[in-house]
């Protein structure tokens, strides 16, 4: 089984840094990434698909990059709102399948 | 707009099977795939399985064993049902659509609509 793994596991940073976080496969999954956002209490939202695409009413200072076994997610410039935790996820065309990463803390610093 | 709603015990025994309904309103259930999704503390996010509206279902194969997905088209209803259940699966379970576009020949492989979730305990 391909398994996804994000590093780091926690991230502390300040208003106006740009993060990155960074997602690995075990092996080549093409573009098959997904990148999601989770607040406490709250479900996933869906901010990249097919590794670079940009989710409707996502704001732009998020960008997702990357093919075959490693991508990033970038934000920019953080802001307040985005101190959540971030999950990549891959999809297994052939089966269908899906398999999350472990997340991605994002604290203040 | 779509909107899920899932519904279902919130305590469960052990050795006892759980089962929860995902209410789709705001569109029709045809032409997606449907998962469910848990989270706890100890696992994060797991998928445990899907069903399209063609009736085609997959499962994680680590529950595979454990969970049935079936499909209520008539009232716009998914449901899940998961065996022999134990503290381990105790979660927030989640019911989820996978996102279609067009443009990219239809599932992009991420989930654009979530429900709230539930939270499952299991417990005597």
């Amino acid at each position: 089984d391909i398994q996804v793994t994000q590093s780091p596991s926690t991230l502390s940073a300040s208003v106006g840094d740009r993060v990155t976080i960074t997602c690995r496969a075990s092996q080549s999954i093409s573009n098959w990434l997904a990148w999601y956002q989770q607040k406490a209490g709250k479900a996933p939202k869906l901010l990249i698909y097919k590794a670079s695409n940009l989710e409707s009413g996502v704001p732009s200072r998020f960008s997702g990059s990357g093919s075959g076994t490693e991508f990033t997610l970038t934000i920019s410039s953080l802001q307040p709102d985005d101190f959540a935790t971030y999950y990549c996820q891959y999809y297994n065309t052939y089966s269908p399948r899906w398999t999350f990463g472990q997340g991605t803390k994002v604290e203040v610093k | 707009q779509v909107q899920l709603q899932e519904s279902g015990p919130g305590l469960v025994k052990p050795s006892e099977t759980l089962s929860l309904t995902c209410s789709v309103s705001g569109g029709s259930i045809s032409s997606y795939y449907w998962s469910w999704i848990r989270q706890s503390p100890g696992r994060g996010l797991e998928w445990i399985g899907y069903i399209h509206y063609s009736a085609s279902t997959n499962q994680n194969p680590s529950l595979k064993s454990r969970v049935t997905i079936s499909l209520d088209t008539s009232n716009n209803q998914f449901s899940l049902k998961l065996k022999s259940m134990t503290a381990a699966d105790t979660a927030v379970y989640y019911c989820a659509r996978a996102q279609s576009r067009f443009e990219y020949g239809g599932n992009t492989g991420g989930f654009d609509i979530w429900g709230q979730g539930t939270m499952v305990t299991v417990s005597s």
